[in-house]
């Protein structure tokens, strides 16, 4: 079993739709967890932390539930330019650095 | 702007032929790491640097090699690239243990041939 994983999709959705995605993490002890988004050939670039309380910024809402471990994202309205895949992220600190465990991520395609 | 910076954009070498990506950064983030990504693939960590503490992944073939000459920069030294190796090398860095997240760098694509 994968320490992290993700519904790989793709998900293909009209625009202004509300598209959630979740990743499960098998590691209890995992501190941190984020959610970044990469679009094709480019590097990943942050697009929120994660928090057990939620967090949300503009559309994007991404929550954490420590007990079932997982994360979510959800997605309203969304536009042509949300299309890319995103990608899960845990971190645990067992070494001096934190060290960070990708999902192979979950692609999304926002259609006109 | 303060950013992560990888250089080449695209590198293509000769099967068994050395090569070095190299990184630098303007964070002044005292950890660095290298990724590689393959297509479709979550990004996999090599090794990183905890200001000069290096550290390897268990799995990180002894094919790749990494140097640390100061806080900005960082290399990637491939010493016999083979077919396997093509892929995405991404560089990113964070502050301390990276509660905050990382920052990547744009990437090298290496093509072995």
């Amino acid at each position: 079993r994968k320490e992290v994983e993700q519904d790989p999709g793709p998900f293909n959705v009209p625009e202004g739709a509300t598209v959630a995605f979740n990743c499960t993490y098998s590691n209890s002890a995992s501190q941190s967890f984020f959610w970044y988004r990469q679009d094709c050939r480019k590097e990943p670039k942050l697009l929120m932390s994660v928090y057990s309380s939620g967090n949300e910024d503009g559309r994007f809402t991404a929550q954490l539930n420590r007990a079932s471990q997982y994360i979510s994202l959800l997605i309203r309205d969304s536009k042509l330019s949300d299309s890319a895949t995103y990608l899960c992220v845990v971190m645990g600190y067992n070494t001096n650095a934190g060290k960070s465990t990708f999902g192979d991520g979950t692609t999304l395609t926002v259609k006109p | 702007d303060a950013m992560v910076i990888q250089n080449p954009r695209y590198q293509v070498t000769q099967f068994g032929k050395p090569v070095t990506l190299s990184c630098s950064q303007t964070l002044n983030h005292n950890v660095m790491y290298w990724y590689q990504q393959k297509s479709s693939q979550a990004p996999k960590l090599l090794f990183h640097y905890y200001d000069k503490d290096f550290n390897n992944e268990a799995d990180t073939p002894d094919n790749f090699q990494s140097r640390r000459p100061n806080t900005s920069f960082c290399f990637l030294d491939i010493r016999s690239p083979g077919l396997g190796d093509a892929a995405m090398y991404l560089c990113a860095t964070s502050r301390g243990t990276g509660e905050g997240g990382y920052t990547f760098g744009s990437g090298t694509r290496l093509t072995v041939v």
